[in-house]
């Protein structure tokens, strides 16, 4: 099990900046991969991107490629998804997840960080 | 990108109901499907990986079956705690899909 706590949501103009963080307890996580997916008000969920291990792939849903960058710091234990040239319907919660190996797909999900883009 | 058809949407039960909620992928994922449970305001949790193998913790009241492009949950003797939305999610290859969701009421 790992504890997921995600940080940095708020309120921003659309065409600007936010960077979202996700601290990450109780396991060793420079051994997993993890995503972000975020989920609309009322609506599903929506996976964003992914990041292996040690950070050397990822990957990035068309909705957000070429705007959003995910990055983790291993030596903090620490996800993050900076979000650039914002859109209205980026609004959404958005939550990080852990992937336990590629068979077993996500395990735990933090509680997730509300953003909201809005003029 | 493969499409993920959950079914139905929403459905209305009672306490020691069976029941059963079904996805459908465009494509062959072999096993690679999870099923997710949420609850308003709350995290999701995930219950079932590989189509048919329970999380660490989850009842055996849950179970999954299922290969290739149909695969389905099921939830037996439901319990007041059961109630919630639940999602399937093909991660066989990107980008992940889930479905649409089924919202499992009173």
């Amino acid at each position: 099990q790992v504890h997921l706590v995600e940080s940095g949501g708020g309120v921003v103009q659309p065409g600007k900046s936010l960077g979202l963080s996700c601290a990450a307890s109780g396991s060793i996580f420079r051994n997993y991969a993890f995503h972000w997916i975020r989920q609309p008000p009322g609506k599903g969920l929506e996976w964003v991107a992914f990041i292996s291990y040690d950070g050397s792939l990822s990957k990035y849903a068309d909705s957000v490629k070429g705007r959003f960058a995910i990055s983790r710091d291993n030596s903090k234990s620490t996800l993050y998804l900076q979000m650039n040239s914002l859109r209205v319907d980026d609004t959404a919660v958005y939550f990080c997840a852990r992937e336990y190996d590629l068979l077993s797909g996500i395990d735990d999900w933090g509680l997730g960080t509300r953003v909201t883009v809005s003029s | 990108d493969i499409q993920m058809t959950q079914s139905p949407s929403s459905l209305s039960a009672s306490i020691g109901d069976r029941l059963d909620i079904s996805c459908r992928a465009s494509h062959d994922i072999g096993n690679h499907v999870a099923w997710v449970q949420q609850k308003p305001g709350r995290a999701p949790k995930s219950l079932i990986y590989s189509a048919s193998t329970l999380q660490s913790g989850v009842p055996s009241r849950f179970s999954g079956s299922g290969s290739g492009t149909d695969f389905s949950l099921t939830i037996n003797d439901l319990q007041p705690d059961d109630f919630a939305t639940y999602f399937c999610l093909q991660y066989n290859r990107y980008p992940l899909v889930f479905g649409g969701g089924t919202k499992v009421e009173i």
